[in-house]
This record gives structure tokens, C-alpha cells and sequence, in this order.
């Protein structure tokens, strides 16, 4: 089993939808865990940090379910600039504390 | 926010050579970075981590002697490929980590593209 699942996608969707991501990871230990953003052939930037009680930023909103072991984010009214790989990033308790990226989920808002 | 500065952005070269990537923080001390390869359509994969005055600790499957890393200071890390092939060729991407649990953010260089002739 991947440490960090996500589902490829493309999620192909109209300007003003809602889109839904999801994430599993492995490791119950984790205790870190962020979306990032990613353009082709760029590096991958932060969107937001994914705090247990959940959290929104704008149209943007993380969730996470300790219990199942699931991240969410939610993309409302959606914009053309959102289109982009959406990675699913969690931490890895062990030695150094390192972060373990999901393969990511392409996004492709059309007008 | 913190600024990672990596160069060169893309490399081509021939087969046997060697090449060195390097990443500085700007404005910031980095204690720790990591190095990631990331093919088409795929994860950033974690190589390995760096750490200032110490020996960098290799992912498995990842050759130590082939991927060299140095991080000399507290604001330069680099890796060399060495006897690059086009096997290698490849995005490779540093990042440095600032802060920790929940507030721990990953700045990332601007990557490198690599193309083993």
C-alpha cells in the first residue's frame, strides 16, 4: 500500500464548480498534513496546512478524518487558474520528520 | 515567505558526465533540506535529507555514490549526479523545511531539469 493515495484524476470541470479531492495515507502516526499546489514542469507550492478541527481559506476547504486515515479539499466556484496538480502531502513521523507527497490529482477547470 | 534559490533551472548533457545542482536559502538558515526526483505524471520522491556539517541520509534504492550531497553550510546544499544517464534524466527539486509540526512549511527551489543525452 502507497503511504499517500490520492485518485489521478483529471477531474475535467466548468468555471463556478465545485470539486472535491480525497487522500488516504498509511501511517497513523502522521500528525502533519498539507495540500500543495502544483503546475507543470514548476515547483510545488503551498495552498494550505489541514488542521484536525478542519479549516477554509476563500474558496478553499481541508478536512481531515484521523479516524479513517482521509484528507479532503474543496474547491469552490472554480477558476480557470485553478487548474493544476493537487498534492496531498503528510508527514512521516519517523527520523527526520519527513514529508511524503501523494502522486496528485490533476485538475482541469474548463470555461 | 522563505526563498529557495536553485540553479541551474534545466541541464542537457552527454552521457558519463557529471553535474551538480545547487540550492541556497535566500534569507533564511536551513538546518535541513531535501532533495526529491519527480518523473512525468508522477510523485516528487523523496532522495534524501541534508543536513549542515553531517552526512545526508539516503531514501532506499537510492545510490549514495551516484547522488552526491553536500551541505556545507547553513544556506547551500547540493547534489551531483555523477556519471549521469539518460536513466537519470529527470525534475529534480530541493526544498528546505522552516519551522515544525503544524507550522512546518517546505519551501521548494525551482527545480532542475535534467536530460541525459
Amino acid at each position: 500500500r502507497k503511504e499517500v493515495e490520492q485518485d489521478p484524476g483529471p477531474f475535467n470541470v466548468p468555471e463556478g464548480a465545485t470539486v472535491a479531492f480525497n487522500c488516504t495515507y498509511s501511517n497513523s502516526a502522521s500528525q502533519s498534513f498539507f495540500w500543495y499546489r502544483q503546475d507543470c514542469r514548476k515547483e510545488p507550492k503551498l495552498l494550505m496546512s489541514v488542521y484536525s478541527s478542519g479549516n477554509e481559506d476563500g474558496r478553499f476547504t481541508a478536512q481531515l478524518n484521523r479516524a479513517s486515515q482521509y484528507i479532503s479539499l474543496l474547491i469552490r466556484d472554480s477558476k480557470l487558474s485553478d487548474s493544476a496538480t493537487y498534492l496531498c502531502v503528510v508527514n512521516n513521523p519517523g527520523g527526520y520528520n519527513k514529508l511524503i507527497f501523494g502522486a496528485g490529482t490533476r485538475l482541469a477547470v474548463h470555461p | 515567505g522563505a526563498v529557495v534559490s536553485q540553479h541551474p533551472s534545466r541541464v542537457i548533457c552527454k552521457s558519463g558526465t557529471s553535474v551538480k545542482i545547487e540550492c541556497r536559502s535566500l534569507d533564511f538558515q536551513a538546518t535541513t533540506m531535501f532533495w526529491y526526483r519527480q518523473f512525468p505524471k508522477q510523485s516528487l520522491m523523496l532522495m534524501a535529507t541534508s543536513n549542515e556539517g553531517s552526512k545526508a541520509t539516503y531514501e532506499q534504492g537510492v545510490e549514495k555514490d551516484k547522488f552526491l550531497i553536500n551541505h556545507a553550510s547553513l544556506t547551500l546544499s547540493t547534489l551531483t549526479v555523477t556519471s549521469a544517464h539518460p536513466e537519470d534524466s529527470s525534475f529534480y527539486i530541493c526544498s528546505a523545511r522552516v519551522g515544525a509540526g503544524v507550522n512546518e512549511k517546505l519551501f521548494f527551489g525551482s527545480g532542475t531539469q535534467l536530460s541525459v543525452l
